[in-house]
């Protein structure tokens, strides 16, 4: 299994309260991806990185922002949750750009906002 | 708009039966497509893929097939088993700018009756 470690794996928390997710991988792959899965829309794209501290904005990044300072570790934030973002939400990794290689998902992370 | 679509959001087989998936997709441009397996609380799984230039790639029980001028790819399961009772997602690879791009389609549930 691909090295990828997803925190808090379940997450409640308030309307307005600002929340932060942790992807964590140990495969030292340049790209890395937030994706949300909600029920009849399958997996979408939140954002990107493709390098440190480069990021970029997927289909449905309005509310959220990203930050990675460093190759493993890529962060999403809810600066000010709603309850439309509950959600689960799914880390994914790649390594070459355009290559046959497959993005790896890490396991999720269940958050409801109240 | 969704480019990718699963049409059948669920799918009961019996074991040693074959398993048929369904996906379509409408933007041309894709040119890498993948299958992926999800169980619930986990993260998808990487299963079976075929690029644009290929119409079939088989992977043990596992078949894709790929009609182009039908926008069209199909997931054969044969025989089923009831460890393939899961959740089954087909994405699309498309380019932004920056990155390559997955579009999931919303995901067939199938379960393999003893």
């Amino acid at each position: 299994d691909a090295g990828i470690t997803q925190s808090p794996r379940h997450k409640v928390t308030e309307t307005g309260t600002p929340v932060t997710l942790r992807c964590h991988q140990t495969e030292n792959h340049r790209y890395m991806y937030w994706y949300r899965q909600d029920p009849g829309h399958g997996l979408r794209l939140i954002h990107y990185s493709y390098g440190v501290k480069d990021t970029d904005k997927g289909e449905v990044s309005d509310g959220y922002s990203v930050s990675r300072s460093k190759t493993e570790d890529f962060l999403l934030t809810l600066e000010s949750a709603t309850s439309s973002q509950t959600s689960v939400y799914f880390c994914a990794i790649s390594d070459q750009w355009g290559s046959n290689q497959p993005q790896h998902f890490g396991d999720g992370t269940r958050l409801s906002i109240l | 708009d969704q480019q990718v679509k699963q049409n059948s959001p669920s799918l009961s087989v019996q074991e040693g039966r074959i398993s048929i998936l369904n996906c379509d997709y409408t933007n041309s441009m894709f040119d890498y497509f993948l299958w992926y397996k999800k169980y619930p609380a986990e993260g998808p799984t990487f299963l079976i893929s075929i690029s644009s230039i290929k119409d079939k790639n088989e992977d043990g029980r596992f078949t894709v097939f790929l009609n182009k001028s039908a926008k069209h790819l199909s997931l054969h399961i044969v025989p089923s088993q009831p460890g393939d009772s899961a959740v089954y997602f087909c994405a699309a690879r498309g380019y932004s700018s920056k990155n390559e791009k997955l579009t999931f389609g919303t995901g067939t549930r199938l379960t393999i009756i003893p």
